[in-house]
């Protein structure tokens, strides 16, 4: 099935540890972006990549790196996480030709205890 | 100000119609959007309107844009409980591919 695959669905981590949130998309769209979603803040761009070898930084981006592997995978890492990185993390890819489609993963929860 | 706003809640009748209402500030958007987030769920694109756009007509969904002043909405008609679900504008400007979200409107459906 097309869309937007990201894992893992769930995740706790303890205050200074890392990990890799891992996204693929299988519709060979060239932006992709993750974005982070807290109660009553929408959603906030952390990174995006317009293409595949580039990323450039969103709204919130402190306490994040990113890698574009290739045109079908994008990586969000956080080197050492905070209570503050509590949240649920979203990764999009958008396309534009005739019409233009955009699809979400179905987001991480990460608790940071 | 923030750049899209939305109010946080509608609740209305199965069977009425839905409006939900959004505003931005950026008068060089070229798309705006619609996306529905059901509980636990990623955001599904709903609908779009390109700027040069008054109105948009998708099955039970209209989308209108007062481009003057900044306004979108979203009007669902016969609305169901399973429309139950936050809807999120978004616009995007100049090509850049980049969408910035409102709050979201939480649309609670009652019998």
């Amino acid at each position: 099935n097309a869309g937007v695959t990201q894992t893992p669905k769930f995740q706790v981590l303890k205050t200074g540890q890392s990990m890799t949130l891992q996204c693929a998309q299988d519709m060979n769209h060239n932006s992709m972006y993750w974005y982070r979603q807290d109660p009553g803040m929408g959603l906030r761009l952390i990174y995006y990549s317009a293409s595949e070898g580039t990323t450039d930084k969103g709204e919130v981006p402190n306490g994040y790196n990113v890698s574009r592997l290739n045109k079908r995978e994008f990586s969000l890492r956080l080197e050492s996480a905070a209570p503050s990185q509590t949240s649920v993390y979203f990764c999009a890819s958008i396309g534009v030709s005739m019409n233009t489609e955009a699809f979400f993963g179905q987001g991480t929860r990460l608790t940071v205890v | 100000g923030e750049d899209v706003e939305q109010s946080l809640f509608l609740s209305v009748r199965e069977g009425d119609s839905s409006v939900i209402n959004c505003t931005y500030t950026d008068s060089s958007s070229t798309y705006l959007y619609w996306y529905k987030q059901e509980p636990g769920a990623g955001l599904q694109l709903l609908t779009y309107i390109f700027s040069n756009m008054d109105m948009k007509q998708d099955q039970r969904l209209t989308v209108l844009l007062n481009k003057k002043d900044k306004h979108l909405s979203l009007r669902i008609a016969d609305t169901q409980t399973g429309d139950s679900a936050i809807y999120f504008c978004a616009e995007e400007s100049g090509g850049s591919y980049i969408p910035t979200f409102g709050r979201g409107t939480s649309l609670i459906v009652h019998p």
